[in-house]
């Protein structure tokens, strides 16, 4: 149970082409979802909190209108890199919150999307 | 404000070796949740327990076992008998009552050496 996928897994892009990274619990429910960025041996930085049917919650320093969050569901929320810049490849990973059960208030995560922008 | 510390940075075992992995937090919520992960080298994070601060005893779970000292704010994991298949980046967090966000330890890279 509690299993989270990401798609796409990898993906390489041109520089200024915008990208999506969707993210959906399989198994559970998930009104909370987050959006994190890891840099090579590095820890993971939370982006943005994304909440079903709100407007996401993004931390200092990241920019909305970059990074956009939908969570159209209780099961997806996408992440839309746009006008994509070489400092902008990286890992990133989203987690989700069961609503409810078993697991509640326990953030599992996704395998990751490795974003490379040339 | 809300800190985890893992201060290793790199282990490197030989297999069958124990090893711990330290990790101390800092936060002023009185409730709060110790999480470890593990991200092995294909980068998924693997949820590997969840700890909440009124629950101070120790858990074992097969090679695993942690041990949270509440008068020290330290959540250290232990592998036993350590196996290649453990190699990866270990990472603490903490998520206090007063924000649902999870605040990451830098990682530990463990290395088994066969």
């Amino acid at each position: 149970g509690a299993v989270v996928s990401q798609h796409p897994s990898r993906v390489i892009c041109k520089s200024g082409t915008s990208v999506k990274i969707e993210c959906r619990s399989l198994d559970f429910q998930a009104t909370t979802m987050f959006w994190y960025r890891q840099f090579p041996k590095k820890s993971l930085m939370l982006m943005a909190t994304s909440n079903e049917g709100s407007k996401a919650t993004y931390e200092q320093g990241v920019e909305k209108d970059k990074f956009l969050i939908n969570h159209a569901s209780l099961t997806l929320s996408t992440l839309t890199v746009t006008s994509a810049h070489p400092e902008d490849s990286s890992f990133y990973i989203c987690s989700a919150q069961p609503t409810s059960g078993r697991g509640l208030d326990t953030q599992y995560f996704g395998p990751g999307t490795r974003l490379t922008v040339l | 404000a809300q800190k985890v510390t893992q201060a290793q940075t790199e282990i490197s075992v030989v297999e069958k070796e124990d090893v711990t992995l330290d990790c101390v937090y800092e936060t002023r919520d009185t409730t709060y949740y110790l999480f470890w992960y593990k991200q092995p080298p294909s980068g998924e994070l693997v949820f590997l327990i969840r700890r909440n601060s009124f629950d101070e005893q120790n858990e074992i779970s097969g090679r695993y076992s942690w041990n949270f000292q509440k008068s020290t704010s330290s959540f250290n994991f232990t592998i036993t008998a350590s196996q290649v298949v453990d190699s990866a980046v270990y990472f603490c967090a903490l998520e206090g009552d007063s924000s649902y966000k999870l605040i990451f330890g830098s990682g530990t890279r463990l290395l088994v050496r066969p």
